[in-house]
């Protein structure tokens, strides 16, 4: 059974376009994260969501907006997609808050045209 | 905020040598320090971590080492193989309001026979 789930695996838009990417966990935790690959490979925190409550908004552009319906569900929508926007965006989830382990997703390659 | 070094930024040993990765942290306060492998394509995974109150910690071919007073941490690979070729993460988590991990910029490890 896949732990943490994405969809779509790759995302090939035209600039202005607006996408959004869908994360699941079946593992039961309370906690869950968006980060953001860019292609020298650094890994930065987007966002971060305690049982449904935004805990972490770091400094992203406000065309991200992540929602969560329930604990299991981390959804990002991006508006206006620019071409820095291409990336792989991994969700990943934690038992609790960032001391226990996190347990990432497959990513999904944004690619913008 | 936490800011985490990591170095070298690749490193290429040979089938049956050791490797180490270094990493330094910022924040005095920071508690846990895991690290995780990316192999190419696929989602980072942990593959071992240390806390504050320990000072090295082994798991079979893999340690790793804490020095809270100079404030760096090591990962140790001893008798490398090929399959050990990866993208290797250090991270640390910030204990402030919210907590979240800061990854380091990764190690792309070749193993080479």
């Amino acid at each position: 059974d896949t732990a943490v789930s994405q969809t779509p695996k790759y995302l090939v838009t035209q600039m202005g376009n607006d996408k959004s990417i869908k994360c699941e966990q079946n593992l039961g935790h309370d906690t869950m994260y968006w980060y953001k690959q860019d292609s020298k490979k650094f890994l930065k925190i987007m966002f971060s969501y305690n049982n449904k409550e935004l805990i972490i908004n770091e400094t992203v552009p406000n065309r991200f907006s992540p929602k969560s319906p329930d604990k299991a569900h981390l959804n990002l929508h991006i508006n206006s997609l620019e071409l820095g926007d291409s990336a792989v965006y991994f969700c990943a989830s934690s038992q609790r808050q960032a001391t226990d382990t996190q347990y990432f997703g497959p990513g999904t390659r944004l690619t913008v045209l | 905020g936490e800011n985490v070094e990591q170095h070298p930024s690749t490193l290429s040993v040979q089938e049956g040598d050791s490797a180490v990765i270094k990493c330094t942290y910022s924040d005095s306060a920071s508690n846990y320090f895991p690290w995780y492998k990316q192999e190419l394509g696929k989602r980072p995974q942990l593959i071992i971590d240390i806390r504050s109150n320990v000072g090295e910690k082994k798991d079979q071919r893999i340690a790793v080492t804490l020095n809270k007073t100079a404030k760096h941490f090591s990962l140790h690979i001893t008798e490398t193989q090929p399959e050990d070729s990866a993208v290797y993460f250090c991270a640390a988590r910030y204990t402030g309001t919210a907590s979240k991990l800061t990854f380091g910029t990764g190690t792309r490890l070749q193993v080479t026979l």
